[in-house]
């Protein structure tokens, strides 16, 4: 597509739930990454995909936390046993190099997380 | 780990002033970005810097890869109501970003 979509653009859910979140990166795009934002910070790297692999994971916070990223295009964001401090947005970029090249992130507009 | 310390954290300024922020790290950076973000959406990149030193405009906003490649600058002159937004610094190698510098026009 034109650009990175995300899905769904608002989730609510309730304390203990599981939430699957979506990026969509722009065709071509081999590198991926998440990020979370939370009210008034800057985004927060979570985990960094080149191609399938996950390159870097040492932004997810605790173990309820994955992503996958299967065919090396599409992104799911899990996070299980949902707790209220997971309330955030949550951001996903995509680039054409990786983390070793001179890449520039392109943002989806991301998926505000609330949880009750 | 690695952080971005940005200045200052609001700003509140006249349309047609000139604004400068900047961003410092205890961390070398190979590479400095600089992202706007406004409600709603995802950050948007305004200028990428790839070397010590380089200095780069793009329109009215001019940016400068610090010499230590331990900051960075943003300028924008003579601001104008659509530049209102949360502006963000981002270092390069895992792309960590700042907290962002609010920039508030006033009529």
């Amino acid at each position: 597509g034109a650009g990175v979509s995300q899905t769904p653009s608002n989730k609510v859910t309730e304390k203990g739930k599981y939430v699957e979140l979506r990026c969509d990166p722009i065709s071509g795009h081999t590198a991926l990454y998440w990020y979370r934002q939370s009210l008034g910070q800057g985004p927060e790297f979570l985990i960094y995909f080149q191609g399938t692999g996950a390159a870097d994971d040492s932004g997810l916070p605790n173990d309820r936390f994955f992503a996958v990223r299967p065919e090396g295009s599409v992104s799911t964001l899990k996070i299980q046993r949902t707790e209220r401090g997971d309330s955030a947005v949550y951001l996903c970029a995509s680039s054409l190099v990786g983390v070793s090249g001179a890449n520039v992130l392109t943002f989806g507009a991301g998926s505000r997380l609330t949880v009750l | 780990g690695q952080q971005l310390n940005q200045s200052p954290q609001s700003m509140f300024i006249q349309e047609g002033e000139d604004v400068s922020m900047n961003c410092t790290s205890s961390s070398i950076f190979n590479t400095w970005l600089w992202y706007k973000q406004e409600p709603g959406e995802g950050p948007v990149l305004l200028i990428a810097l790839y070397k010590a030193g380089e200095l780069t405009s793009n329109g009215r906003l001019t940016a400068q890869f610090g010499i230590t490649r331990k900051d960075s600058f943003l300028n924008i002159s003579a601001s104008i109501p659509s530049d209102v937004g949360i502006y963000f610094c981002a270092g390069h190698d895992k792309i960590i970003f700042g907290k962002g510098t609010r920039l508030h026009i006033l009529p």
